[in-house]
Formats: structure tokens, C-alpha cells, sequence
């Protein structure tokens, strides 16, 4: 069965620091891959995914993800952190069938002014 | 596009009563929808799934005739938590998902308190 892991459950940056999350992934062949953020009180919204082709993967809000298949892993980045990118981030990745997600525990991103 | 609708955001009930939350895709039709709970600083734990027009599939755990799923259309499934007791207290966010893809797109979320 697949799993997904997010080894830092709390990170703070500054405003205007770079950002990386980290994610870790189980799975038996190619996953598909996402990651979504979670603002206080409000669902999950998806900041991009990773099919197939282009290991460097562009979404929403300046983010941007890099599957790397020998370290098993899909870290989340982005340049230059505003204070509205605090939240909770969540990686997952679908089962064969497609028809249920595994996440990670999340990490919450702080910003400090 | 993409849009998921919860409905209401949040809700307030007494020990005993139950409580209906609704779930729409507004602007896509939803072949299967899911079903979430979140505990504070929690990640999601899948509830149920289910598929129009078919019976829920409950994951282990998680019971069927407290936690009543109907999903009638394509647009559209409900939630109803029965005889709800401050337990049932929690964050209850809904996706939904197209046919043939991968992508759940999820609700703002209900937030339901049972005193």
C-alpha cells in the first residue's frame, strides 16, 4: 500500500525567505502526486499535481514541486514566502484505482514578519 | 473551475438531534464524492466514499447508520450525522471527483459543535 511522509510537522520562515517542504512517498510504481494547502478553518485547495513527464511541476501562488524518483520524494518550494502562504500543507497520492487519497500529516508553515 | 460547495459552514445542535451537511459540485459532475473528519491539527481521515446513484463504501471504523451518505446526483451528496453526541464534534470537509481522473477537489468544510 502506498504512504505518504512529511517528516516536519512545524516550520517557520521568514517573509521573503525561500521555502521548501519536504515529502516522502511509498509506492509501488510511478505515483501520481499532489499537494494541497489548508488555511485555518477552510478546506484543502490544490496547489498542483505530478502526472508524468516534467519532473519540475509549476502551481498556483508561485509554488513549484520536483518529483524525484531515486530519493522518493516530491518536495513542495517557493522562491520568496509571503505571509499569506501561512497554513497547513498536505502531500497525497492516490491508490491504482484512483478512488482514495493517502496523506501525509501535514506541516504547518508560520511566517514571520 | 472545480468548485465544491459545503453547506452550512457551521452548525450548532443539541445531543440527540441530527444533522444534514450538503456537499455540490457546482460547476462539474462528481462520479464518486468523499467524505472527510479532522481532528485539530490533524490530518484528513477518510470517512466514507461513495458513488452516484450506488450505496456509500464506510472505511473500518466508521459507522454506517450514524453517518448516513446519499449521493443521489451528480452534483450533489449529503451527509447526515444521527443522534449526534459531542463526540461527533469535529470539521467535516467533502470532495469530489470526475470520472476518470485523479484529482479530488474538496469543500470549505462544516464545522459541527454538539453540546
Amino acid at each position: 500500500a502506498q504512504s505518504v511522509t512529511q517528516p516536519d510537522i512545524h516550520i517557520t520562515v521568514s517573509e521573503g525567505a525561500s521555502l521548501e517542504l519536504r515529502c516522502n512517498y511509498s509506492y509501488g510504481a510511478t505515483p501520481y502526486l499532489f499537494w494541497y494547502v489548508q488555511s485555518p478553518g477552510q478546506g484543502l485547495q490544490l496547489l498542483l499535481k505530478y502526472f508524468s513527464g516534467d519532473t519540475l511541476v509549476q502551481g498556483i501562488k508561485g509554488f513549484e514541486a520536483e518529483f524525484k524518483r531515486s530519493q522518493s520524494s516530491f518536495n513542495l518550494r517557493k522562491p520568496s514566502v509571503h505571509w499569506s502562504d501561512a497554513a497547513e500543507y498536505f502531500c497525497a497520492v492516490p491508490n491504482n484505482a484512483g478512488n482514495m487519497l493517502t496523506f501525509g500529516g501535514g506541516t504547518r508553515l508560520m511566517v514571520k514578519p | 473551475g472545480a468548485v465544491v460547495s459545503q453547506h452550512p459552514s457551521w452548525v450548532i445542535c443539541k445531543s440527540g438531534t441530527s444533522v444534514k451537511i450538503e456537499c455540490r459540485s457546482l460547476d462539474f459532475q462528481a462520479t464518486t464524492m468523499f467524505w472527510y473528519r479532522q481532528f485539530p491539527k490533524q490530518s484528513l481521515m477518510l470517512m466514507a466514499t461513495s458513488n452516484e446513484g450506488s450505496k456509500a463504501t464506510y472505511e473500518q471504523g466508521v459507522e454506517k447508520d450514524k453517518f448516513l451518505i446519499n449521493h443521489a446526483s451528480l452534483t450533489l451528496s449529503t451527509l447526515t450525522v444521527t443522534s449526534a453526541h459531542p463526540e461527533d464534534s469535529s470539521f467535516y470537509i467533502c470532495s469530489a471527483q470526475g470520472q476518470g481522473t485523479y484529482e479530488q477537489y474538496f469543500g470549505p468544510g462544516t464545522r459541527l459543535t454538539v453540546t
